[in-house]
């Protein structure tokens, strides 16, 4: 299995950014997609998971209200957006597939910069 | 459920073995734990899950042990590649929440 995320991004504060995340094996949809991200030079801050198929979502509550999780089950890929960004918002956010507990397949990650 | 990693960092030589600590604000359900090890500008990996089982791959020399607040990720005959921040990750308890690493370097 293997998960590729979509390329770097540059967005202005206010602005919003979609990420995407394909996975290489149609049966992820029965798996948790999560979204990690990770500050330049910080650690990992977990921000949501869903489960395609099965259409759940859980959000980290600081970000609750910003992020906005869809599926394209046929294609395979799992797109974020977040909202509203801010110069805290700058990172390297990672997809990873696993179950509920652990995250066992990174992405690659997709660097998003916030500069006005 | 927050997660603080000691020490912050850890030097030793090739061969020698590495210790590394987490510990919970509380008791984890299910012993719900994983590790991870990032390399230099790579994503983090598997390596320990459910406190104790290796993932698919992973060296013999990595071993998790621990229950309830404390957890202990052992790397035994360190080697030049072990050099990786090391997080620790809870996913007993809703929201996932991992701790601030451990910065191992090899001499």
């Amino acid at each position: 299995v293997q998960l590729v995320q979509s390329g770097a991004e540059v967005k202005k504060p206010g602005a919003s950014v979609v990420l995407s995340c394909k996975a290489s094996r149609d049966d992820f949809t029965n798996l948790y997609m999560h979204w990690v991200r990770q500050a330049p030079g910080r650690g990992l801050e977990w921000m949501a998971v869903v489960t395609p198929n099965a259409g759940s979502m859980s959000f980290a509550q600081r970000l609750r209200g910003r992020l906005t999780m869809t599926s394209d089950t046929s294609a395979g890929t799992v797109f974020m957006a977040v909202n509203s960004l801010t110069s805290d918002d700058a990172a390297l956010y990672f997809c990873a597939l696993g179950g509920p507990q652990h995250l066992e397949i990174w992405g690659q990650g997709t660097l998003v910069t916030v500069s006005s | 459920i927050l997660l603080t990693q000691s020490p912050g960092t850890l030097s030793l030589s090739a061969g020698e073995r590495a210790t590394l600590s987490c510990r919970a604000s509380q008791s984890i359900s299910g012993n719900y734990l994983a590790w991870y090890q990032q390399r230099p500008g790579q994503a983090p990996s598997l390596l320990i899950y459910g406190a104790s089982t290796r993932a698919t791959g992973v060296s013999d020399r990595f071993s998790g042990t621990g229950s309830g607040t404390e957890f202990t990720l052992t790397i035994s005959r360190l080697k030049p590649e072990d050099c990786a921040i090391y997080y620790c990750q809870q996913g007993g308890s809703s929201p996932i929440t991992f701790g601030q690493g451990t910065r191992l370097e090899i001499k």
